[in-house]
């Protein structure tokens, strides 16, 4: 079990580019959820899949992001027209039965928009 | 509304200390209280939960926390620290079964050798 794995690890971007990140989640798991942790914010949730369907995209901004689940094995995240606001560490997690009462996490993708 | 408070951002100790690291909560409705532990640059880690049952639970690596509903607090607790426990702390809660989580601001623990 190799963990939830999200690619790249950094990414930077330039200001108006498109950044797309991965999220690997662990086989079995139900449920994949996307955050976005700074300093200033903390912990903020972007959205939650489950069973690959989308339940819950209320902390995305609607404009330019969008998350996608195409299959049980891969999450994407991704950023239009990146704003220097959106750089931040995107955690992506996992969880066997659904709930957030036991997640997994990845090590994140540091995105750096200059 | 649901809020997940860890009032201190840092903590400094000594290795083979004892530490505290404090949470309360104000939430509505069953709870699960979490403890996550952030490692520098690397994702969050669970460390143990509480929904029912023994107010005291036992973790990973010697950690504890003890719930208490009067005091609406989860704090978390190790008897002697390593420098390895050096890292940021997330105290969390969710409802049973929910897919919401609310966090705390973690608090950032230095282990001295």
């Amino acid at each position: 079990n190799a963990g939830v794995i999200q690619t790249p690890r950094h990414k930077v971007t330039g200001k108006g580019q498109e950044a797309t990140l991965w999220c690997e989640p662990i086989s079995g798991h139900s449920a994949v959820f996307w955050y976005r942790q700074t300093i200033v914010q903390g912990l903020e949730f972007l959205t939650y899949f489950r069973n690959q369907a989308p339940i819950d995209d209320s902390g995305m901004p609607k404009e330019r992001f969008s998350a996608q689940m195409p299959n049980q094995s891969h999450s994407t995240l991704k950023i239009q027209s990146t704003q220097p606001q959106d750089s931040a560490v995107y955690l992506c997690a996992s969880s066997s039965d659904g709930s957030a009462e036991t997640l997994y996490f990845g090590s994140g993708t540091r995105l750096t928009v200059l | 509304t649901q809020t997940v408070s860890q009032s201190d951002a840092h903590v400094t100790v000594f290795e083979g200390d004892s530490v505290e690291l404090r949470c309360n909560y104000s939430y509505g409705g069953s709870i699960y209280l979490s403890w996550y532990i952030q490692h520098h640059g690397r994702g969050l880690q669970f460390l143990l939960k509480y929904y029912s049952g023994n107010p005291v639970v036992q973790g990973v690596n010697g950690f504890e926390a003890e719930f208490s509903k009067s005091d609406s607090s989860f704090h978390l607790r190790k008897a002697s620290v390593h420098w390895s426990d050096s890292a940021v702390y997330f105290c969390a809660a969710s409802s049973r079964g929910g897919y919401k989580v609310v966090f705390g601001s973690g608090t950032r623990l230095l282990v001295s050798p």
